[in-house]
């Protein structure tokens, strides 16, 4: 299994942009599909969306018009960008690998806790 | 989207206990049901996918089962270090996921 590990800023002011990175250990990166997801407090997990590569990405429509992922297969990371962030995007992220074949998330990382507040 | 709605949102239980959970979707899913554990502060871990089928290297004292739009989560005997939240995952179509069962001591 992948070892995952998330980094982000802890905290991000309205309406700027949340940017956080996930590196995955091992092999094969370019190989598999990316993913993240996010807790809100007292809320379920959210999908936010994943990534194959640049050239293929399916987000989460609620957040479509706002969020961007990229990747750098050089440095087996895979990275989001969320602009215009409200409190409403405080939360947990979490990245994971997603298996299309099985339809499930296999490894995740801790979660990186973000609060948006001025 | 599909929503999946888990039960219960918490229980109470001691070590050998039966523990079962339950999810529903609001429509048939197949078998794309994953069931994960998480404990404070780790990651997230996957201990069953397609309803039933357990990941490798996950005890088999948890088991899954169901089809369609009914699923269920088994613990048979309860070990101190199942004391966790599961949550459930539907990958019928763009994932979502349960609110989540927190397991706490009796």
């Amino acid at each position: 299994q992948v070892q995952l590990q998330g980094s982000g800023p802890g905290r991000v002011k309205p309406s700027e942009t949340l940017s956080l990175t996930c590196t995955a250990s091992g092999d094969s990166f370019s190989t598999f599909y990316w993913s993240w997801v996010r807790q809100a407090p007292g809320k379920g997990l959210e999908w936010i969306g994943y990534m194959y590569n640049i050239r293929s990405v399916n987000y989460n429509p609620s957040l479509k018009s706002r969020v961007t992922f990229s990747v750098d297969t050089s440095k087996n990371q895979f990275s989001l960008r969320l602009n215009s962030v409200t409190a409403a995007d405080t939360a947990v992220y979490y990245c994971a690998r997603w298996v299309p074949a099985l339809k499930t998330f296999d490894s995740w990382d801790q979660g990186s806790p973000v609060t948006v507040s001025s | 989207d599909i929503q999946m709605t888990q039960s219960p949102s918490s229980l109470s239980a001691s070590i050998g206990d039966r523990v079962t959970i339950t999810c529903r979707a609001s429509q048939g899913i197949v078998s794309y049901l994953s069931w994960y554990q998480r404990k404070s502060g780790k990651a997230p871990k996957l201990l069953i996918y397609g309803a039933s089928t357990l990941q490798s290297g996950v005890p088999s004292r948890f088991s899954g089962s169901g089809s369609g739009t009914d699923f269920t989560l088994t613990i048979s005997s309860l070990q101190a270090e199942d004391f966790a939240t599961y949550f459930c995952q539907q990958g019928y179509s763009t994932p979502t996921f349960g609110q989540g069962t927190k397991v706490e001591m009796k």
